[in-house]
């Protein structure tokens, strides 16, 4: 079936340090799907960080990049320097637009320290 | 405007029970997801629902879970007969075109408690 691998958390760098999340997919009845990053934030709902529905274009949003790359499966999340309000627990989902189907991996738990 | 709506907050229920989740999705919107929230695996999908037509039963879920959607403005998870591993939190989004844009509307959740 359609499913979506990712980093097992917790995940825990210090402030103005990189990161990267990993997130490969797989997408059996899918056949060109889209690929999200979603985040929760403590005390908050899920919510829509970055897209994108092209096979190799960059989505970008505060301060994250992710590329989507057909070859490898991969939609790797890549921030270059966190900050502390970063801490928040992070989600690669790929969807379809046939369907509207979305199907999230099992979430990274990222802690960042002062 | 609402959000999405799901009732009721909290329920504990014993082994073997019945529990119906209850959710109402944004006004508008004609996808409807319910997914079970666990940390070991994350977001489930349980069922989703395009224009009310149930698109996908879960798989694995089949046999305990239904979801129906009565309307374009309600829908309802059945859990028949609860196990403990149910515990768990039980989310509902809404979308118009989720796959294609990724902008789900969750809900804040049923945590279920199962004894």
């Amino acid at each position: 079936g359609d499913s979506v691998t990712q980093t097992e958390g917790p995940v825990t760098v210090s402030e103005s340090e990189s990161l990267i999340i990993n997130c490969t997919y797989s997408a059996t009845s899918i056949a060109y799907p889209n690929l999200f990053w979603y985040v929760r934030y403590p005390g908050e709902g899920l919510q829509l960080l970055l897209k994108v529905i092209t096979a190799g274009q960059k989505g970008s949003s505060r301060g994250f990049e992710a590329t989507y790359n057909k070859e490898t499966t991969s939609f790797h999340l890549q921030k270059a320097s966190v900050q502390e309000s970063d801490s928040a627990v992070y989600y690669c989902a790929l969807g379809s637009s046939n369907t509207n189907k979305v199907v999230f991996g099992t979430g990274t738990r990222l802690q960042v320290l002062p | 405007d609402a959000g999405v709506t799901q009732t009721p907050r909290h329920e504990v229920a014993e082994k073997g029970q019945t529990i119906i989740l209850k959710c109402e999705p944004v006004s508008g919107h004609n996808d409807l997801f319910w997914y079970r929230q666990t940390k070991i695996q994350g977001l489930e999908l349980l069922s989703y629902f395009r224009s009310k037509s149930l698109m996908e039963d879960g798989g694995a879920f089949k046999d305990r879970f239904k979801a129906e959607m009565l309307n374009s403005s309600f829908s309802t998870l059945k859990i028949q007969p609860t196990e403990p591993k149910d515990s768990a939190v039980y989310l509902c989004a809404s979308s118009f075109g989720g796959g294609a844009t990724g902008q789900l509307y969750f809900g804040e959740g049923s945590k279920l408690t199962v004894l």
